[in-house]
């Protein structure tokens, strides 16, 4: 069964201070790996995909990076408006290297940044 | 503009009652999902469609059903056996081949009153 853990649960950051989110995954077969972030009240709004090991991918402050069991979002210099939930999912093959998209997802970081 | 619409924002059922939640997306995705978020926990699929005509149970199931009659829309109906419906339901489509980001509606918050 796939599974994801991320970690920590809740992070609070004066702005500025630089942090990274992990994300610990199992998956039979990694399709790819996705960050989302999320709003009180809202859905999720799509960030990243990471498809093999040692891809990154950047926008603006957020870098996530991938390796075989792990993926972190790295949030450089953050401001307030960057306090958000932050989701990471991971999608697996199917049986015969088929996929329906199902995507299996973390807890989320609660992420606070303080003025 | 493309994207998914969710509706209503706000649904208030009673005990005993079917509630219905729409969404329909205009991004010509071939599969759309469901997903329940409570407080705490992560997103967890209810139920997920691949094709028009086709669907296919998720994780948590039991006391919901949907159909997909049309690629655009994908409704969710919250039955009466649903013990604990008090939820944030979110709706997601995405391609089948090529990149397969699911792009998110902005949810329905359902409560049991």
């Amino acid at each position: 069964e796939d599974q994801v853990t991320q970690s920590p649960e809740a992070l609070r950051l004066q702005e500025g201070e630089s942090s990274s989110l992990n994300c610990s995954y199992t998956v039979s077969g990694l399709r790819g790996l996705f960050w989302y972030r999320q709003d009180p009240g809202k859905g999720p709004e799509f960030l990243f995909t990471l498809y093999s090991a040692g891809e990154e991918k950047e926008k603006e402050r957020l870098k996530a990076t991938l390796t075989k069991k792990e993926s972190f979002l790295h949030i450089t210099a953050p401001k307030p408006e960057d306090s958000a939930t932050y989701l990471c999912a991971v999608q697996a093959f199917g049986a015969g290297g088929t996929s329906y998209g199902k995507l299996t997802f973390g807890q989320g970081t609660i992420l606070t940044v303080h003025p | 503009d493309g994207g998914i619409t969710q509706s209503p924002k706000y649904l208030f059922r009673k005990e005993g009652q079917n509630v219905t939640l729409s969404c329909e997306q205009n991004l010509n995705h071939d599969a759309m999902y469901w997903y329940r978020q409570d407080p705490g926990q992560g997103l967890r699929l209810i139920y997920y469609s691949q094709i028009v005509n086709d669907f296919q149970k998720g994780d948590i199931a039991e006391g919901y059903s949907v159909s997909r009659e049309k690629k655009e829309s994908f409704p969710l109906t919250v039955t009466s056996a649903q013990k604990n419906p008090t939820a944030f339901y979110l709706c997601a489509s995405s391609r089948e081949g090529g990149k397969r980001e699911a792009f998110f509606g902005q949810g329905t918050r359902l409560t049991v009153v």
